[in-house]
């Protein structure tokens, strides 16, 4: 019964390249989160998909970051053009229904050079 | 803004007695709080959840109390034990978001002394 899957888990990329991070939620599970960890702070909320739908994308930097979730496969988070700032560990987390617990994948860290 | 908070950034406990980590939060219109436990170089994982609708929810030695009109809540851990040692953070969620997100706090790094 596996949990949420993310890869990789480390992430090396230079300045202004293209970082892309991938979900694999619980299976069953079609609500997928996506978080982002600064060094010595909390998570903050990103994104929010459901299979096909970005439904909250409150979170997300308006440049240069996207997100999917496709019918078929994980969902990405992708950065373009990456920034040293960008530097942090994501994390994934899915649920069965959008009222329910979120279970976490164990996080991309990136690291921007 | 920030609108969960946990002031305090660590915790020392002797391994059999009470760990109680503490949360304070802004927005009235929070009416679900979890609490998820993270070990390093690992996701967080999922502790313990109250609705708004009640005060206290227990479960094994995790017991969560929420005071609503302080705007308040903590996680009492007893007897803690040398595995609790992690970072805990709380976590509220939104209904009118529309969305469920989980507003997160900073953390509270536990260290239970064996």
């Amino acid at each position: 019964n596996a949990g949420v899957m993310q890869n990789p888990r480390h992430l090396v990329r230079r300045r202004g390249q293209e970082a892309r991070l991938r979900c694999s939620p619980v299976k069953g599970h079609s609500h997928v989160y996506w978080y982002r960890q600064l060094p010595e702070e909390g998570l903050k909320f990103m994104v929010y998909l459901q299979k096909e739908n970005i439904i909250d994308e409150s979170g997300m930097p308006k440049e240069r970051f996207s997100a999917e979730f496709p019918k078929e496969g994980p969902s990405i988070l992708r950065i373009q053009q990456v920034v040293r700032g960008d530097s942090a560990a994501y994390f994934c987390a899915s649920s069965p229904g959008y009222r329910d617990e979120q279970y976490f994948g164990p996080g991309t860290r990136l690291t921007v050079t | 803004d920030q609108q969960v908070k946990q002031n305090s950034p660590s915790l020392s406990v002797q391994e059999g007695r009470i760990s109680i980590l503490n949360c304070d939060y802004t927005n009235s219109m929070f009416d679900y709080f979890l609490w998820y436990k993270k070990y390093p170089a690992e996701g967080p994982t999922f502790l313990i959840s109250i609705s708004s609708i009640k005060d206290k929810n227990e479960d094994g030695r995790f017991t969560v109390f929420l005071n609503k009109s302080a705007k308040h809540l903590s996680l009492h851990i007893v007897p803690s034990q040398p595995g609790d040692s992690a970072v805990y953070f709380c976590a509220a969620s939104e209904p009118l978001s529309g969305t469920y997100k989980y507003i997160f706090g900073t953390g509270t790094r536990l260290k239970v002394l064996a």
